[in-house]
């Protein structure tokens, strides 16, 4: 089946420092991809959507300035957690969408702890 | 906007057992619904999908059932085995792509 992967697998970092989580599409193109987040004992909750070679659409009150995303080509999507900050500390999962179907294709996800 | 529940937020039951997992949405205007696994750290397994059109889909343990005119989904697991413990969550899509989450049932099956 389809794999998705996602790079790190868990970061550590000082408070307002950046970090960058690669999401990538192994075996297929994806021209869509999601970001979600997940804060302990919370369900997913999306953050953005990311097309291929247009601007990620963001949801209502996720600030697009502090998670730059980048979807620079059909395999491979970036998420860019800027000054990040202690209550960015989460699970982020990042997820694609094959252009044969309809099911999303999760990463195992990243977990970003900021000190 | 589509909000998603899922009762109950945890469950514990013994080896062997038959259990229904439920989810319950807003908007019945959905595209599909999905059921996902998710095992403590990791990211996501789907394990079913079911279609706006579909009153059913089944793998192997898991039946999941689909009623839009009353916003409910059903996720029925046959002979519960210690490794199905996981939380399951449920989510609704509008669109085909966008998915709603709920906040997920916790299982544990006891051995």
């Amino acid at each position: 089946g389809a794999v998705v992967s996602q790079h790190p697998s868990r970061v550590i970092c000082k408070s307002g420092t950046s970090v960058k989580i690669e999401c990538r599409s192994l075996d297929f193109q994806a021209t869509t991809m999601f970001w979600y987040r997940q804060f302990p004992k919370q369900s997913l909750m999306l953050m953005a959507t990311s097309n291929e070679g247009s601007k990620a659409t963001y949801e209502q009150g996720v600030e697009k300035d502090k998670f730059l995303i980048n979807h620079a080509s059909l395999t491979l999507s970036t998420l860019t957690v800027t000054s990040a900050h202690p209550e960015d500390s989460s699970f982020y999962i990042c997820s694609a969408v094959g252009d044969w179907e309809e099911t999303q294709y999760f990463g195992p996800g990243t977990r970003l702890l900021v000190l | 906007k589509q909000e998603v529940t899922q009762i109950p937020a945890a469950l514990s039951v013994p080896e062997g057992e038959n259990l229904v997992l439920n989810c319950s949405f807003t908007d019945s205007a959905i595209y599909n619904l999905q059921w996902f696994r998710q095992d403590p750290g990791k990211g996501l397994t789907s394990l079913l999908l079911i279609q706006s059109s579909q009153r059913e889909q089944t793998s192997g343990r898991l039946n999941a059932s689909l009623d839009k005119s009353s916003g409910r989904s059903t996720l029925y697991i046959a002979a519960s085995q210690p490794g199905d413990s996981a939380t399951y969550l449920c989510a609704v899509s509008n669109t085909g792509n966008q998915f709603y989450f709920g906040t997920g049932t916790s299982l544990t099956v006891i051995p």
